[in-house]
């Protein structure tokens, strides 16, 4: 079965300097995976997917992942966070293998400090 | 463009009451699902459906029942609600089957029951 893990209930930095958010993933096959942001009260959001090709991918808002096949591993990164990246965010995975669902993790709370 | 409604936003039910909870979606997207929230679980998928007419179980199905008779509407159904079942439900809707794509969310339904 697949499954996905993020090992940070919650992170913190401040503003201005990097920000990183851990996931690992396992699956039978080739993952599709995926990275979502709440903001308060709100429904999630996408921010960025890797399917195939680059190991890095870049999304929405300066934020951008890191493709890890021996780690399996997708770290979520931005260089410079803002206070306004306060939020929550979760690491997703889709194991064509065990059919068209995605999988999320439990999420990591955000918290950008000025 | 709307994107995804929920309705109702909020709701207490007592145990045993019945409800339920309307998705409606504008982008004329033919995969759909329910998923609830609780604090540290992440998102878990409740039902999907891959059309209108269809319905499919996911991952925590047992309490609930969903429909899908028009293709823009998919409906979450409680019939004897219990404490356990007190979460945030968010609706979505893909393109794509779940996870080949980006997911698009309403705003959640906050369900409370006594």
């Amino acid at each position: 079965a697949q499954s996905v893990a993020q090992p940070e209930d919650q992170v913190n930095v401040a503003e201005g300097n990097p920000l990183t958010v851990k996931c690992t993933y396992s699956v039978s096959g080739n993952p599709y995976l995926f990275w979502y942001v709440q903001y308060p009260n709100r429904g999630l959001q996408f921010l960025l997917k890797y399917i195939t090709g680059d190991n890095l991918v870049k999304g929405s808002y300066g934020f951008e992942a890191e493709f890890n096949k021996s780690q399996t591993s997708f770290h979520l990164k931005k260089p410079s966070a803002l206070v306004s990246d306060s939020a929550l965010y979760f690491c997703a995975v889709r194991d064509k293998a065990a059919g068209n669902k995605l999988t999320f993790g439990g999420g990591t709370r955000v918290l950008v400090k000025p | 463009n709307a994107g995804v409604t929920q309705t109702p936003k909020f709701r207490v039910l007592k145990t045993g009451q019945s409800m339920t909870l309307l998705c409606a979606q504008d982008m004329n997207h033919e995969y759909m699902y329910w998923y609830r929230q609780d604090p540290g679980m992440g998102l878990r998928l409740i039902h999907y459906s891959v059309g209108e007419g269809t319905t499919a179980k996911g991952e925590v199905p047992d309490g609930y029942n969903v429909s899908r008779l028009k293709k823009q509407n998919f409906l979450l159904g409680l019939e004897s609600a219990a404490p356990s079942q007190t979460s945030v439900y968010f609706c979505a809707s893909s393109l794509f089957p779940g996870g080949a794509g980006e997911l698009f969310f309403g705003e959640g339904s906050r369900l409370t029951v006594l």
